[in-house]
């Protein structure tokens, strides 16, 4: 089946590390996002990149690196730099036409103490 | 319902009633809508999307309304089912680009046996 895996699930930090989260598609997209989403917030655009080796910031992209060295793998790298890093973090895909439909994969939990 | 504000609305209806969820959009040149379900630990999926030339689309068991006077959408779940308890939430975009999403911040919808 074709979807998007995103791991670990659940993410334990000590302040001041940077943590890497992987995110993976085999919908043969072009388009992949991270997005974060924090209680009481809507979903917020952290990074995204329309095509491999590509990528542009989102509204929140302090703190946060990513890479797109292949279609299907769009990392996200979380820096100690970012200042509130503890959230649930959604990764999604989608293909360039207009209003493609995103799928997303079912997030990964980090927490930083 | 749900606004672009400041809580986290709830709703809590019985099984086999009708549920209407809201949502007010901010911005008034906004095209296309979606509505979203998110089941707790998982990443949302589509539920249900309309554009701006419509004022009401069905689906299965659902239908999305908008009225762009008000800039106001609505979801209408059918026979509510204990299944359906989840957190809602809409996103509205201009231009067709996924990056220009924007997330509303959801109602949680608990259905009762």
């Amino acid at each position: 089946d074709g979807g998007i895996t995103q791991s670990p699930k659940y993410l334990f930090r000590k302040e001041g590390q940077n943590v890497t989260l992987s995110c993976e598609q085999n919908l043969n997209h072009d388009a992949m996002y991270w997005y974060r989403q924090d209680p009481g917030q809507g979903l917020r655009l952290i990074y995204y990149s329309q095509i491999v080796n590509d990528f542009q910031k989102g509204d929140i992209a302090e703190g946060y690196s990513v890479s797109r060295e292949k279609k299907e793998s769009f990392p996200l790298t979380v820096t100690s730099a970012q200042k509130n890093p503890t959230a649930f973090y959604l990764c999604a895909s989608s293909s360039t036409g207009q209003n493609s439909p995103l799928h997303f994969g079912n997030g990964t939990r980090l927490t930083v103490t | 319902g749900e606004s672009v504000g400041l809580h986290l609305p709830t709703l809590s209806v019985q099984e086999g009633d009708n549920s209407i969820i809201n949502c007010a959009y901010s911005n008034s040149a906004s095209d296309y809508f979606i509505w979203y379900k998110q089941e707790s630990g998982k990443g949302p999926q589509f539920i249900i999307d309309i554009r701006s030339n419509m004022d009401k689309r069905q689906g299965q068991r659902v239908t999305v309304l908008l009225n762009k006077t008000v800039k106001h959408l609505s979801l209408q779940i059918a026979a509510t089912q204990p299944g359906d308890s989840a957190f809602f939430f809409c996103a509205e975009s201009y231009g067709g680009s996924n990056y220009k999403l924007t997330f509303g911040k959801g109602t949680l919808l608990t259905v009762n046996p």
